[in-house]
């Protein structure tokens, strides 16, 4: 049983078309994430949410949007998709870190999108 | 601005040997994380180091923690093929924000 799950695995769109990713966790955590992955590996925070709330937008483009239902389920979606938009996006989940929580983040196995 | 840098970026050795990777922070964080990723797969956690001087070991991996340094360590003994992957560290000095180190590919030739 899958713990976090993302789909599609793979995305491969024409620039200027609208695409979605959609993210659940059936950890319980209360927190969710995007991180996009560029082609040289770095991770890079998009967005968290903590029980449907978004808490950090971190100077991403406004043509993403995330949107989350319940606090098991993250969606993205992009507008006009750019060349530059090509990465694998990962959603995560945790619990906040203190107490007895570590913080520790359980990724999903990433949506791999290419703009042509 | 917040950095997390590794070193080395890329690391291949042989076989049996030791090596240690570096993980330097820039910020407050009493908490940091190690991550292992292989080729075109998503990461899993490995070590959650929670305290100055923790130090954890799992097989031929261990991981410490100097806080007042601002540095974590990842020291592999006598690899094996098998650890070949990319690891990654990260801070967490804010609630719901945590941020990756620029990730070490590690190469284990047999």
């Amino acid at each position: 049983d899958t713990a976090v799950s993302q789909t599609p695995k793979y995305l491969v769109t024409q620039m200027g078309n609208d695409k979605s990713i959609k993210c659940e966790q059936n950890l319980g955590h209360d927190t969710m994430y995007w991180y996009k992955q560029d082609s040289k590996k770095f991770l890079k925070i998009m967005f968290s949410y903590n029980n449907k709330e978004l808490i950090i937008n971190e100077t991403v483009p406004n043509r993403f949007s995330p949107k989350s239902p319940d606090k098991a389920h993250l969606n993205l979606h992009i507008n006009s998709l750019e060349l530059g938009d090509s990465a694998v996006y990962f959603c995560a989940s945790s619990f906040p870190a203190g107490g007895s929580n570590t913080g520790e983040l359980f990724f999903g196995e990433g949506s791999r999108l290419t703009v042509l | 601005e917040l950095k997390v840098e590794q070193n080395p970026l890329f690391l291949s050795m042989q076989e049996g040997k030791n090596y240690t990777i570096y993980c330097n922070y820039s910020t407050t964080s009493d908490r940091l994380y190690w991550y292992r990723q292989d080729p075109g797969k998503s990461l899993e956690s490995l070590f959650v180091l929670l305290s100055n001087g923790a130090v954890k070991q799992e097989g031929r991996l261990m991981a410490s923690l100097d806080t007042k340094a601002r540095l974590s360590t990842l020291h592999i003994t006598a690899a094996v093929h098998d650890l070949s992957a990319t690891y990654f560290c990260a801070v967490e000095p804010g609630t719901y924000k945590y941020i990756f180190g620029t990730g070490t590919r590690l190469k284990v030739l047999a």
